[in-house]
């Protein structure tokens, strides 16, 4: 079971915003842990989207931006097109568990 | 441009041992600044940390995994390897090599499909 919650799917026609929650606790995300985002494309493994919270690595289109508050963080598509349907996770560090967790992953779906 | 790629048996039977290698191309191990790893996802869910290592390093497992896990490498061949013991259906899964720093997941293999049925 993960420590991580993200909504199973959000969905939004070409064009539109849509965001990502991933809502954590004092143990993760609450303690200061970074945040990353992951997207995964049907059939293929998964791709470092946004690190340290909001950081885009290099090739990554500036419609998605990550931000963190508190115990959550959360990924913003904006423009969304038919290719960023995809299944999107996010990741931090949990000190009760001393390891590395992923959020239950969030399934992305282009109207 | 680095790159990793898993290699080892699609299936396995329930009690043995499953055993993975990734290729790492574009670093080496040895003398890399990076932590290596294993992530796996069973079909259809989500993404799972079993554990990371620093070549001259320490080296961290999943708590739920730690008893079952052995890592290896192979700097001549600039590999490194998986041994899961006692493995059982819940151990069926896409397991893949990753590079990592920072606590992040940068670069990902492809991922090889382990089945554990006999």
């Amino acid at each position: 079971q993960s420590v991580l919650t993200q909504p199973p799917s959000v969905s939004g026609a070409p064009g539109q915003r849509v965001t990502i929650s991933c809502t954590g606790s004092s143990s993760n995300i609450g303690a200061g842990y970074d945040v990353h985002w992951y997207q995964q494309l049907p059939g293929t493994a998964p791709k470092l989207l946004i690190s340290g919270n909001s950081n885009r690595p290099s090739g990554v289109p500036d419609r998605f931006s990550g931000s963190k508050s508190g115990t959550s963080a959360s990924l913003a598509i904006s423009g969304l097109q038919a290719e960023d349907e995809a299944d999107y996770y996010c990741q931090s560090y949990d000190s009760s568990l001393s390891a590395y967790v992923f959020g239950t992953g969030t399934k992305v779906t282009v109207l | 441009q680095l790159q990793l790629q898993e290699s080892g048996p699609g299936l396995v039977k329930p009690s043995e041992t499953l055993s993975l290698t990734c290729t790492v191309s574009g670093d080496s191990i040895s003398s890399s600044r990076n932590y290596w790893g294993w992530i796996r996802q069973p079909p259809g869910k989500g993404l799972e940390w079993i554990g990371s290592f620093y070549y001259s390093g320490s080296t961290y497992y999943n708590p739920s995994l730690k008893s079952r896990v052995t890592k290896s490498v192979d700097t001549s061949k600039n590999q490194f390897s998986l041994k899961l013991s006692s493995v059982t259906a819940a151990d069926t899964a896409i397991y893949y090599c990753v590079e990592s720093s920072s606590s992040r997941f940068g670069c990902w293999g492809q991922g090889t499909l382990v089945t554990v049925s006999s």
